[in-house]
């Protein structure tokens, strides 16, 4: 069983709607999450650290539920530049802290 | 502000021969330094890693080597590359303990043919 899991997509989401995603995990012995965007052909760029009583950063929202083992990601209001794969990330103790590593899912922004 | 850099950016290399992508990182001093691999439709895979100058922790077997001759260099290496080693290598760093936040270079493109 992968450690890290995303729904691939694509989800295809109209301008202007709101988007979420979810991130589970399998190992109870988390520490740090992260959510980072990635664009085609491009690294990956931390969009935001996920903090235990969640966190802000303007249209963008991050959840932490660790009793269910799942991060979730908000995007709201949707705008053409969000379009990007999304990365989520997560470190485990018992994998000497190692950021483990989601394959993404990917957003598509139509107008 | 801290900056990292790797390079060539794109590369097409013949089965069998050798390999050699190098990364800088500027603005900081005694980083973690990281090389990863993307495969499509995958999660990044961590090769190597580095807490300080010659200190390499290698994290799956493979023909890849990696050196950290100076501070803020990390180069990675092949002898001889396979088919299977295609992919988007992409360095990284890091301060403080493992498990931060993590910065990427440009990334680089390997086709082997």
């Amino acid at each position: 069983r992968k450690e890290v899991e995303q729904d691939p997509g694509p989800f295809n989401v109209p301008e202007g709607a709101t988007v979420a995603f979810n991130c589970t995990y399998s190992n109870s012995a988390s520490q740090s999450f992260f959510w980072y965007r990635q664009d085609c052909r491009k690294e990956p760029k931390l969009l935001m650290s996920v903090y235990s009583s969640g966190n802000e950063d303007g249209r963008f929202t991050a959840q932490l539920n660790r009793a269910s083992q799942y991060i979730s990601l908000l995007i709201r209001d949707s705008k053409l530049s969000d379009s990007a794969t999304y990365l989520c990330v997560v470190s485990f103790m018992d994998s000497n802290y190692q950021l483990i590593w989601g394959a993404g899912t990917k957003l598509i922004i139509k107008p | 502000s801290q900056t990292i850099h790797q390079w060539p950016a794109t590369l097409v290399q013949p089965v069998g021969s050798p390999l050699s992508l190098e990364c800088t990182v500027e603005g900081t001093s005694n980083p973690n330094l990281y090389w990863y691999r993307q495969a499509a439709g995958r999660g990044l895979q961590l090769l190597f890693y580095s807490v300080g100058i010659g200190q390499i922790s290698s994290e799956v077997p493979q023909n890849l080597s990696a050196s950290r001759p100076q501070d803020r260099q990390f180069i990675l290496s092949s002898k001889k590359l396979l088919l299977s080693d295609s992919g988007f290598y992409l360095c990284a760093w890091s301060e403080g303990m493992i498990g931060n936040t993590i910065y990427f270079g440009e990334g680089s493109w390997l086709t082997v043919v």
